[in-house]
């Protein structure tokens, strides 16, 4: 099983849709939670960070769930330059070590 | 402020010969990642810097590849010599180290190309 997990889609949506990603961890010691945007051929770019009690920005709201080892991302009234690849990142050791382990992203095509 | 910045941000070049990627990551940033992104692969950490000193390299595939860091502005990334699948995005990222956030900046990359 991999440590960071996420449905690679891809998600098409009709502009104004609300969308939904999950992203599962493996390992339950992990903190720090972040999700990414990566446009085509263009580097990951943090889109938000994910905390215990959630939290929203704009369109945009990040949850965590704990007990079931999994982030969310919601999308409202998503727009065609929502389309991107969303990856989700984990600091799974604990401590002072830095490294995010990352999945391997979801595909959002938001259509006209 | 300028982000990181990688160079070059293309590279082709023929089996066997040595390639070396540059990064300059945020100034103030006290720790340095290089990353290798593949459709097959997804992004795979390659290695971690941590005030100039190399944290973890477990993700460095093999011996081809070696990673330094001389200073705080500066790492290189040296594939010597290279092979075709190596062929990949190269991204360097940095963060603030320390006790601050683990968010993580990536440079715009270096799409390496070996024929």
């Amino acid at each position: 099983r991999k440590e960071v997990e996420q449905d690679p889609g891809p998600f098409n949506v009709p502009e104004g849709a609300t969308v939904a990603f999950n992203c599962t961890y493996s390992n339950s010691a992990s903190q720090s939670f972040f999700w990414y945007r990566q446009d085509c051929r263009k580097e990951p770019k943090l889109l938000m960070s994910v905390y215990s009690s959630g939290n929203e920005d704009g369109r945009f709201t990040a949850q965590l769930n704990r007990a079931s080892q999994y982030i969310s991302l919601l999308i409202r009234d998503s727009k065609l330059s929502d389309s991107a690849t969303y990856l989700c990142a984990v600091k799974r050791t604990p401590g002072s070590a830095r490294q995010l382990t990352f999945g391997s992203g979801t595909q959002l095509t938001v259509l006209p | 402020d300028a982000g990181v910045i990688q160079s070059p941000r293309h590279e082709v070049t023929e089996m066997g010969q040595e390639v070396t990627l540059r990064c300059k990551p945020i100034s103030g940033h006290n720790s340095l990642f290089w990353y290798r992104q593949t459709m097959m692969r997804g992004l795979e950490l390659l290695i971690y810097f941590n005030n100039n000193v190399p944290i973890d390299d477990s993700g460095m595939p093999e011996d081809r590849f070696s990673a330094k860091m001389p200073n705080a502005s500066f790492s290189t990334l040296k594939i010597q010599p290279s092979e075709p699948r190596d062929s990949a995005v190269y991204f360097c990222a940095s963060s603030e180290g320390g006790a601050g956030s683990y968010e993580q900046y990536f440079g715009p990359g270096t799409r390496l190309t070996v024929t």
